[in-house]
């Protein structure tokens, strides 16, 4: 068990539907990361958080938006869905008070859009 | 960006054999990290190396930043180690802490 907790595992849904996908990261990390895995693309950067504040932003579409709150839990908002948006989303999480950026995964939501 | 490649894409044990994963990065990084995806999509830490050698285990990883590689060793391989191996890597960028993933090895054990 990393530590990371993700909710829901599984989401199936419709296109055209919006949902949200919930991340707690790991006792004291204060950043959290979004990453995708599909077929056809592999593990793909969305987007990292560091305390609640937008720090980098990868291949994260514009119907995507995610935030982090003050309990450092984090949200990803997928909208106006597609059926290429079914994958496995991953949730991470880092300490950098560490030194280090080594990154922890949650268990992922496989979301399945029809 | 940085590019990850992995080889072999897919590599096929008979249990007790051993095997050499390898992970080729196209520029200096500052982390490095290996992963096994087990067969219900959790994705495992296996290890932290931006350089040197590690072991843990039948498993042993070796970086060689200077020559942008490192290796995941597998000795003494089990069914269970069934599954697919993801090296990913860091290049700071300013605040950016992203991890670039390699496309993976696709490990199968056979009894």
């Amino acid at each position: 068990d990393s530590g990371v907790t993700q909710t829901p595992k599984h989401l199936i849904t419709a296109t055209g539907q919006r949902v949200t996908l919930r991340c707690s990261p790991r006792s004291g990390d204060l950043s959290v990361y979004w990453y995708q895995q599909s077929l056809d693309q592999g593990l793909q950067f969305l987007i990292q958080y560091y305390n609640g504040e937008e720090r980098a932003k990868g291949n994260i579409l514009e119907r995507f938006s995610a935030q982090q709150f003050p309990d450092l839990h984090s949200e990803l908002n997928l909208s106006s869905l597609e059926l290429g948006d079914s994958a496995l989303y991953f949730c991470a999480s880092s300490d950098r008070q560490r030194g280090d950026y080594e990154q922890f995964f949650g268990p992922g939501t496989r979301l399945t859009v029809l | 960006g940085i590019q990850v490649e992995q080889s072999p894409p897919d590599l096929i044990l008979q249990e007790g054999a051993n095997s050499t994963l390898r992970c080729n990065f196209s520029d200096s990084v500052n982390n490095l990290q290996w992963f096994h995806q087990n067969p219900w999509g959790q994705l495992i830490n296996l290890f932290y190396i931006p350089s040197g050698t590690k072991q843990n285990g039948r498993l042993s990883a070796t970086t060689v930043a200077t020559e942008r590689y490192s290796l995941l060793y597998i000795s003494s391989s089990q069914t269970t180690d069934s599954g697919v191996y993801f090296c990913a890597v860091i290049l700071f960028s300013g605040s950016a802490r992203q991890l670039t993933f390699g496309s993976g090895t696709q490990l199968t054990v056979l009894p």
